[in-house]
């Protein structure tokens, strides 16, 4: 089973609207780490944003804000007034802190291609 | 602050050839972690280091890949007898471990390999 799934390969935005990339995670520790990347055509993996298990608020940096829905095991990434620049592919990926599989190695989803409409 | 670097940015080569990467993380940081991504999929776990010592291995690090930190900085990513199959980007990131951090990893630009 899959443990990092994100079910939309591409998504359209028009420029200065928000959007929302979804994430949900597989996991059975309790301790865990959530984290989105944004990797443009350059290659780099960039860092935009984290939100830990047992954190009680959203996580929020900037334009960027996650919908976590523990319950649900749901981890979405929020793109508000999206800027040309935003289009790049978007990674979610997962810490799992007690996990037998290593305890800080992330694992990664396949990721969602974002593309912003002039 | 400089951010993670590595070296070189694309590598071609042959079949049976070695070939050796080079990853330097940010100064203070004491994780290392390498990665390897295919077109159209995530990254996927190498290895990764603590300091100088390589503590978890992945099973897609097969004997003809080895990496090393030797002194706690710069980190090595060999490719011995290369294959198409190893044809990817590798990817390098580093993290500052702390009891208040998140352990963040930051990556590098990573090093695009063909093999032909």
């Amino acid at each position: 089973a899959q443990k990092i799934t994100q079910t939309q390969p591409g998504m359209f935005v028009q420029e200065k609207e928000a959007v929302t990339l979804d994430c949900t995670y597989d996991t059975s520790d309790q301790s865990y780490g959530l984290f989105w990347y944004k990797q443009p055509s350059s290659g780099e993996m960039i860092f935009l944003i984290y939100q830990g298990s047992y954190d009680e608020q959203n996580a929020t940096e900037g334009r960027y804000s996650l919908n976590f829905q523990k319950a649900r095991k749901s981890a979405n990434l929020v793109i508000s007034a999206s800027q040309l620049g935003d289009s790049a592919m978007y990674f979610c990926a997962m810490r799992e802190v007690y996990s037998g599989a290593g305890s800080y190695q992330l694992t990664f989803g396949k990721g969602t291609k974002l593309s912003v409409i002039p | 602050d400089t951010g993670v670097s590595q070296n070189p940015r694309h590598k071609i080569t042959k079949r049976g050839q070695n070939v050796t990467f080079r990853c330097d993380p940010i100064s203070e940081h004491n994780r290392l972690y390498w990665y390897r991504q295919t077109l159209g999929q995530g990254p996927e776990f190498l290895t990764y280091f603590q300091n100088e010592a390589q503590l978890e291995k992945s099973r897609l690090l097969s004997d003809r890949f080895s990496a090393e930190r030797p002194k706690g900085s710069f980190s090595t990513l060999e490719i011995q007898r290369t294959e198409q199959g190893d044809s990817a980007m590798y990817l390098c990131a580093s993290s500052l471990t702390r009891s208040s951090s998140t352990d963040t990893q930051y990556f590098g630009p990573g090093t695009r390999l063909t093999v032909l």
